[in-house]
């Protein structure tokens, strides 16, 4: 249990476009996703908290319509980088929070999904 | 707020052998979790081990284990016979707990230590 999925693995797009990015909990509802950029040999950095159903919280000098969260379902958020350029290629990491759906405590825990490489030419 | 810091940027060792990676942390909290998280070359982020601060025995996971020095605020992994696959990029990660328990979700990663093991 505790699957996270995200599509696509790998983009590779054009400066001046957008790019969606999903992430989907499999197999648990997830109240709760963050986003997270990565530089390659780098440490993980915290982009977003996406809340189902309400207005993400970005962090300290993420711009926020750069990159369009939404969190619409319990399974699903999205990740769109609009007008990407050249220095928006990365690897973009989301992750969720388990909540049990018996007692509705959340876990303390995040689970990962395996990445998006974006490359814009 | 909280800061982490891994000291070891890179770290080599032998198959079989035992390697320990570093980790500190800074915190006023006196409640929260720490991970220890392996990304191999796939870049999937996967849990190693995880210890509740409020917990004095050291967590273990078979051939992981964590030294937790709360005072310190010190929280080292050592990887006995290591193998092959444990080559990866290792992170400590701090989750801050409410009063409750539970916590706001949000990990603050290390810097990470790239971990190559030679066979």
């Amino acid at each position: 249990g505790a699957v996270v999925s995200q599509h696509p693995s790998w983009v590779i797009c054009k400066s001046g476009t957008s790019v969606k990015i999903e992430c989907r909990s499999l197999d648990f509802q997830a109240t709760t996703m963050f986003w997270y950029r990565q530089f390659p040999k780098q440490s993980l950095m915290l982009m977003a908290t996406s809340n189902e159903g309400s207005k993400a919280t970005y962090e300290q000098g993420v711009e926020k319509d750069k990159f369009l969260i939404n969190h619409a379902s319990l399974t699903l958020s999205t990740l769109t980088v609009t007008s990407a350029h050249p220095e928006d290629s990365s690897f973009y990491i989301c992750s969720a929070r388990h909540r049990d759906r018996n007692s509705g405590r959340f876990w303390n825990e995040q689970f990962f999904g395996p990445g998006t490489r974006l490359t814009v030419l | 707020a909280q800061t982490v810091t891994q000291s070891q940027p890179e770290m080599s060792v032998q198959e079989a052998e035992t390697v320990t990676l570093s980790c500190t942390y800074d915190t006023s909290e006196n409640n929260y979790y720490l991970f220890w998280y392996k990304q191999p070359p796939s870049r999937q982020m996967i849990l190693v081990i995880r210890q509740e601060a409020y917990k004095q025995q050291n967590a273990t996971e078979n051939r992981f284990s964590v030294n937790f020095q709360k005072a310190a605020k010190s929280f080292s992994l050592k990887i006995s016979d290591s193998q092959l696959g444990d080559t990866a990029m290792y992170f400590c990660a701090f989750m801050k707990l409410n009063a409750g328990g539970t916590s706001y979700g949000k990990l603050t990663f290390g810097q990470g230590t790239i971990l190559t093991v030679h066979p």
